[in-house]
């Protein structure tokens, strides 16, 4: 049983390149979010989807795109990186059932930008 | 609009003994979820307890309890009898049912460091 998978684990990346963090579940949860962990900081919530085709802002957008276009992947893609946007990327999931259900968290995407 | 504070950066605590980690929120949304994680050095994220708007009950699962004072809009955990292995970060966060659109937010932790 996978969970949530997060792909790379790690990655550095020049100012100015751009990149795809994936995102994959296998527990068939209709809400994915992306969140962003500064050291030392709580989690910033960049993106989030309701299901498949829906998608929306959350807390610090800008910068990232995203894309649902199936259950299982949620994607968040990083155009013309930015050191401010070096930090550990996590990609979560919940069940469909309004305010109950935890998150399920991946492993994390620790990404520099040098 | 929907937020979560947490006022302790760092709290200590003996082992065996009982801490107080504290969580405020604001919320415009009767329907909503508030929860903690835990984050231990290695960095993954562990679910700890629930808690909905509408029940009753103070949440417990083991060793964790959490105090949610609805009029007070607060939703501290509490951890008995502390073990070294709770030493982490905690996070208290909070998914608005309606309003929100389904969204978890987090607040900004509190280190906790358990003395032997």
């Amino acid at each position: 049983n996978a969970g949530v998978t997060q792909t790379p684990k790690f990655r550095i990346l020049k100012i100015g390149q751009s990149m795809t963090l994936q995102c994959a579940q296998d527990m068939n949860h209709n809400y994915m979010y992306w969140y962003r962990q500064d050291p030392g900081m709580g989690l910033k919530l960049i993106y989030y989807s309701v299901g498949a085709g829906i998608t929306d802002k959350g807390e610090v957008p800008n910068g990232y795109n995203v894309s649902r276009s199936t259950t299982e992947d949620f994607p968040l893609r990083l155009e013309l990186a930015a050191p401010s946007q070096t930090s550990v990327y996590f990609c979560a999931s919940s069940y469909r059932l309004a305010n109950t259900g935890e998150l399920f968290f991946g492993e994390g995407s620790r990404l520099t930008v040098l | 609009a929907q937020k979560i504070t947490q006022t302790q950066p760092g709290m200590f605590v003996q082992e065996k003994e009982a801490v107080t980690l504290d969580c405020t929120y604001d919320t415009s949304d009767p329907s909503y979820g508030l929860f903690w994680y835990k984050q231990p050095s290695s960095g993954e994220m562990i679910f700890l307890i629930y808690q909905g708007s509408y029940d009753q009950q103070n949440a417990t699962e083991g060793r964790y309890s959490l105090n949610f004072q609805k009029a007070r809009k607060s939703a501290n955990l509490v951890i008995s009898a502390s073990q070294l292995g709770d030493s982490a970060m905690y996070f208290c966060a909070m998914r608005e049912g309606n309003t929100g659109g389904f969204k978890t937010i987090f607040g900004a932790g509190t280190r906790l460091f358990v003395k032997a």
